[in-house]
């Protein structure tokens, strides 16, 4: 299977704990997108790596999460003292950098978080 | 704000008809859209994109239309399936920005019933 992995796919924690989720990318795409769903509304952008860089960072990313992309390849997005508005379904995303295709991401299968 | 709406949450049609589902824009900025579908407990599929200097993109049973003067789009689906029940999502892209995030509506729930 060469698609957008991520890890694990489910998660219940305390609030308070912190968490860390992995996104394995479609090898050859250099850019990485981290995505927020919560019930009823579509993907909200977080955070965006073309390689090892982080260029963008939303404003829905409080201090709490950071994201890093070590080697330009998985990326991990922690979250730490977490709360109950955190719950929601985090999505991985990955695209090419150049090309007629390059704005066409590719989605995993999402890590769905529960804060109790 | 949410700069790209889909202003039907859910659509019922049955097999072998026409789904249409629409979306509006509101930033001017955005030249690059995309449809995608979800399946539950599954992560968005890619299904169909068209850029701002074309009015149509084709692809089987798949067309999606842009009107730039109006701010709006639609995919239509022919002839619809029951597999073609999921959970459609509209996005954008501004191409002027190089920073490639997309904006998505908040998803029309399309059911193709027997």
């Amino acid at each position: 299977d060469t698609g957008v992995s991520q890890n694990p796919r489910h998660k219940i924690t305390k609030r308070g704990q912190n968490v860390t989720f992995r996104c394995d990318p479609i090898s050859e795409h250099n850019r990485l997108y981290w995505y927020r769903q919560t019930l009823g509304q579509g993907p909200e952008f977080l955070t965006y790596f073309q390689n090892e860089a982080q260029l963008e960072k939303s404003r829905l990313l409080s201090d709490r999460f950071s994201a890093e992309r070590p080697k330009g390849s998985f990326s991990t997005l922690e979250i730490q003292r977490t709360e109950q508005g955190d719950s929601a379904m985090y999505l991985c995303a990955s695209s090419k950098t150049s090309g007629r295709n390059s704005y066409e991401q590719y989605f995993g299968p999402g890590t769905r978080l529960t804060v109790t | 704000d949410q700069q790209v709406k889909q202003n039907s949450p859910s659509l019922s049609v049955q097999e072998g008809r026409i789904s249409i589902l629409n979306c509006d824009y509101t930033n001017s900025m955005f030249d690059y859209f995309l449809w995608y579908k979800k399946y539950p407990a599954e992560g968005p599929t890619f299904l169909i994109s068209i850029s701002s200097i074309k009015d149509k993109n084709e692809d089987g049973r798949f067309t999606v239309f842009l009107n730039k003067s109006a701010k709006h789009l639609s995919l239509h689906i022919v002839p619809s399936q029951p597999g073609d029940s999921a959970v459609y999502f509209c996005a954008a892209a501004d191409r002027g920005s190089t920073l490639g995030r997309l904006y998505f509506g908040r998803g029309t729930q399309l059911t193709v019933w027997p």
